[in-house]
Formats: structure tokens, C-alpha cells, sequence
């Protein structure tokens, strides 16, 4: 099984401020990685898929980026809304895995 | 617009079965894998498994297997979740969610459900 570890664990950060989290996987996933976002409540949604592709409706502020084993979901300038946990998986092998989360704070 | 609709929250005892839903609208249901994901108190996403209304054909996680079972009904556009004897541990939510694969490899998920509470408790 593809373990994926994400990093940091929670993160703190301001409205305006750029956030950068990490995924990164215990084998190579080539770029069949995917990112979602959960608000408090709610269910989540896909954000973006196969490493860089941002899903439909998905405001550009929200980018990926990596392959093989590392990936990266970059948010310039927060907005009040993507206070949240952000969640990898990887499709690459079965079974199909997620990453623990990162929980992005409000500073 | 892609929708699915889940049925209500559950409260079951140990040792109980019990089959929960998700009603697919705005697609053709026979044509995307549906997966089901659990969530427990406070944790992640752990991925359960995965099914095809076209055919029925389904695949489970090894930690999963066994322990429920995927069906589905297409005259009725609808996914079910099945569990013959709950255990408190099964005490969670559980999304169904409408899944996409491009090119090779396992799907990912597009759309999700709204969820649905179970909570097993003597």
C-alpha cells in the first residue's frame, strides 16, 4: 500500500498570505495525485487531479504542482474560505490511499 | 448538475445490520465507478472501496474487505452501502462519491455526497 505523508500537519498562516503544502508518497505515483479540500462540516471537494490539473469551478489561486513522489499544493493570497484540511490521494496503485490532511488555520 | 443525495443520519446497535444510500441525478449513473469513503470522529478520508453501476462490478480496500458490501440499483440510479453486523468501531461517516479515471490508473473522486452519519452504540 502507497503511504502518503503530508507536511506540516497544520499550518497557521494570515488572509493574503501564500500557503504551501506537501504530499509526498512512499513510491513513485508518476502524477496520479489529486488534492481536496475540507470545510468544517462539510463534505469535501476535489480541488485538483493529476498533480496539476485544477478542477472545474476551482479559482487559480489554487495551483499543483510535482511528479513521481512529491508533490505540492500551492494557495497565493488566502482567502477567508480556504481556512480547511487539504487532503492528497494517490490512483496510482490499489488500494487507492489518502494522505492524513493538513490543516490550514486562521492566524 | 452532478448530485448525490444520501440518505438520513443512523443510530444502530451493535450486531445490527444496515444498508445505507446514495442517489445519483444529473449523469448517466452506468458510466462512473461510484466509490465509498469512511470518515471517523475527528480522522481522515480512508478510501472502502469501489463499484460499477454498468456492470456491478466492485473492488474493495484490504482493510474493507469483507467487512460491507457495494451494490447498486441503475433502474433507480441509486448506490448502496451494506453492513450485516455493525460494530461501534463502524461509528463514522461515509460519503459515496462519483468517481473520474483519464488514461491509466485508479479513479479519482469529481463529485461527493453530502455524507451520512452512522453511529452504532449499545
Amino acid at each position: 500500500e502507497i503511504v502518503l505523508t503530508q507536511s506540516p500537519a497544520a499550518l497557521s498562516l494570515s488572509p493574503g498570505e501564500r500557503a504551501t503544502l506537501s504530499c509526498r508518497a512512499s513510491q513513485s505515483v508518476s502524477s496520479y495525485l489529486a488534492w481536496y479540500q475540507q470545510r468544517r462540516g462539510q463534505a469535501p471537494r476535489l480541488l485538483i487531479y493529476d498533480a496539476s490539473n485544477r478542477a472545474t469551478g476551482i479559482p487559480a489561486r489554487f495551483s499543483g504542482s510535482g511528479s513521481g513522489a512529491d508533490f505540492t499544493l500551492t494557495i497565493t493570497s488566502l482567502e477567508p474560505e480556504d481556512f480547511a484540511i487539504y487532503y492528497c490521494q494517490q490512483r496510482y496503485n490499489w488500494p487507492v490511499t489518502f494522505g492524513q490532511g493538513t490543516r490550514l488555520d486562521l492566524k | 448538475e452532478v448530485q448525490l443525495v444520501q440518505s438520513g443520519a443512523e443510530v444502530k446497535k451493535p450486531g445490527e445490520s444496515l444498508k445505507i444510500s446514495c442517489k445519483a441525478t444529473g449523469y448517466s449513473f452506468t458510466r462512473y465507478w461510484i466509490g465509498w469513503v469512511r470518515q471517523m470522529p475527528g480522522k481522515g478520508l480512508e478510501w472502502m472501496g469501489i463499484i460499477f453501476p454498468g456492470d456491478s462490478q466492485a473492488t474493495s480496500s484490504p482493510s474493507f474487505h469483507g467487512q460491507v458490501t457495494f451494490s447498486v440499483d441503475k433502474s433507480i440510479n441509486t448506490a448502496y452501502l451494506h453492513w450485516t453486523t455493525l460494530k461501534a468501531s463502524d461509528t463514522a461517516i461515509y460519503y459515496c462519491a462519483r468517481t473520474q479515471s483519464y488514461g491509466s490508473g485508479w479513479p479519482f473522486i469529481d463529485s461527493w455526497g453530502q455524507g451520512t452519519l452512522v453511529i452504532v452504540s449499545s
